[in-house]
């Protein structure tokens, strides 16, 4: 069975641009939640969708939005790109979108902006 | 608010030489402890999961346990392969039904030959 898979894995911005990052879930799985991971503050919670709608939202501005579709396919979209959104960007799905249910992680998008 | 504080931040173990990782929590309804281990460049791979106080879990070299305030993860025998940073993570009632972790800031473990 096939992982988690983002695309692209690698990126690279200017201040002020806006970028898109795609997040396929394992197959039959519904949930997809966003991370973002620095080296300063670590793993931080950007955002849940089950079902096309998004359940819950982290501590992080409005540039930071994101969607689901109905093939469970998710993109989180960050706009006015700034230096310290430079980061992994992880996306993880698990099956039923329980709070009980294990999270599988994807490789991830490295973001880097000049 | 949730909180996850791991110990200590980075250990350097020789081959063979078994030790612990610690992961203390603070959460309001704990729904599941997650355990998983990051290479450099990748996303986290998922180890264990725990639900209740007492619950252990094994894999090969690693085995981790739960109590109500802490979790443990314990490496017996490491090899080099073992080498990779682990990380804790919390999921707690406060968030209702959706999904979002609130994780440690990780053990970089490094296994000398």
């Amino acid at each position: 069975k096939a992982g988690v898979t983002q695309t692209p894995r690698y990126l690279i911005k200017t201040r002020g641009q806006q970028v898109t990052l795609s997040c396929s879930p394992i197959s039959g799985h519904r949930s997809v939640s966003w991370y973002q991971q620095t080296p300063g503050q670590g793993l931080q919670f950007l955002f849940e969708y089950f079902s096309e709608t998004q359940r819950n939202k982290g501590n992080f501005p409005g540039r930071f939005s994101g969607r689901q579709f109905s093939n469970s396919r998710s993109e989180m979209n960050v706009s006015t790109l700034e230096l310290g959104d430079s980061a992994l960007y992880l996306c993880a799905s698990s099956l039923l979108g329980a709070s009980t249910d294990t999270q599988y992680f994807g490789p991830g998008t490295r973001l880097t902006v000049l | 608010e949730d909180q996850v504080t791991q110990s200590p931040e980075a250990l350097r173990l020789q081959e063979g030489e078994s030790s612990s990782l610690n992961c203390s929590y603070t959460v309001s309804g704990l729904r599941g402890l997650f355990w998983y281990r990051q290479d450099p460049g990748k996303g986290p791979e998922f180890l264990f999961t725990l639900y209740s106080a007492g619950e252990e879990k094994e894999k090969e070299r690693l085995k981790a346990t739960l109590t109500k305030k802490e979790s443990f993860l314990h490496i017996t025998a490491p090899k080099p392969e073992d080498s990779a940073t682990y990380l804790c993570a919390v999921q707690g009632a406060s968030s209702g039904s959706a999904r979002q972790l609130t994780f440690g800031s990780g053990t970089q473990l490094t296994v000398l030959p």
